[in-house]
């Protein structure tokens, strides 16, 4: 069936430090991608999105990918901030409109 | 309603209770989805609704768990005759149906104790 995998975390990274988040997909059909973020004490919140092979989603600093031939969808930002910890999930929507979620990643950035 | 709502927000109930989720969808959003994020996990699919009938419940953990919408609205998720391994955070969503993003609620967070 569908998956999502994505790397575990946490991470850590000083401010200003570049950031990605690995996601690899398995998926029959042509999925939608998607990056939720969770900031502590609060929900899960639509990040970025992508329908199609070579979208570029990008939303607050953060970019990804949609890559067909490599079945990933990384997370990618320039300059991290402190704002920026969270956990980060990376998901998949089939044609269905089922949603499958990787299992998260942790990211904390110190000052 | 502007957003996914839902109740209670915090429950803590005893091994063995009945206890009863809702969640009331942004308004006209067809599908709606229900999830549980254990402590420092994933996302667990549980049940997802299009309209009042739920093509797919593969992720119910077991038949103490149920689910049901009514009026392609409000939707109970209910589990039965608690145990602790029940606890988590109970997440739901709701999209507009195919090709539309979900949105979450802020969660029912349950603790059996």
């Amino acid at each position: 069936g569908d998956s999502v995998t994505q790397m575990e975390g946490p991470v850590t990274l000083s401010e200003e430090a570049f950031l990605t988040i690995n996601c690899t997909y398995t998926a029959t059909g042509y999925p939608s991608l998607f990056w939720y973020v969770q900031y502590p004490g609060e929900g899960l919140q639509l990040l970025l999105k992508a329908t199609k092979a070579d979208d570029k989603g990008s939303n607050k600093g953060f970019e990804a990918t949609y890559r067909k031939e490599t079945t990933s969808f990384h997370l990618e930002k320039g300059s991290v901030q402190v704002s920026d910890s969270a956990v980060y999930f990376c998901a998949l929507k089939d044609n269905f409109n089922k949603f499958y979620f990787g299992s998260g990643t942790k990211l904390n950035v110190k000052p | 309603g502007a957003g996914v709502s839902q109740s209670p927000s915090n429950k803590v109930t005893e091994k063995g209770k009945d206890v009863e989720l809702r969640c009331d969808p942004i308004s006209g959003h067809t599908a709606l989805y229900w999830y549980r994020q254990s402590l420092g996990q994933g996302l667990e699919f549980l049940i997802y609704f299009q309209g009042n009938s739920a093509p797919d419940k593969s992720g119910l953990p077991s038949d103490r768990f149920s689910a049901e919408r009514t009026g392609g609205s409000v939707s109970t998720l209910t589990i039965q005759r608690t145990q602790q391994e029940d606890s988590a955070v109970y997440l739901c969503a709701s999209s507009l149906g195919a090709g539309n993003t979900i949105y979450f609620g802020e969660g029912s967070w349950l603790t059996v104790v």
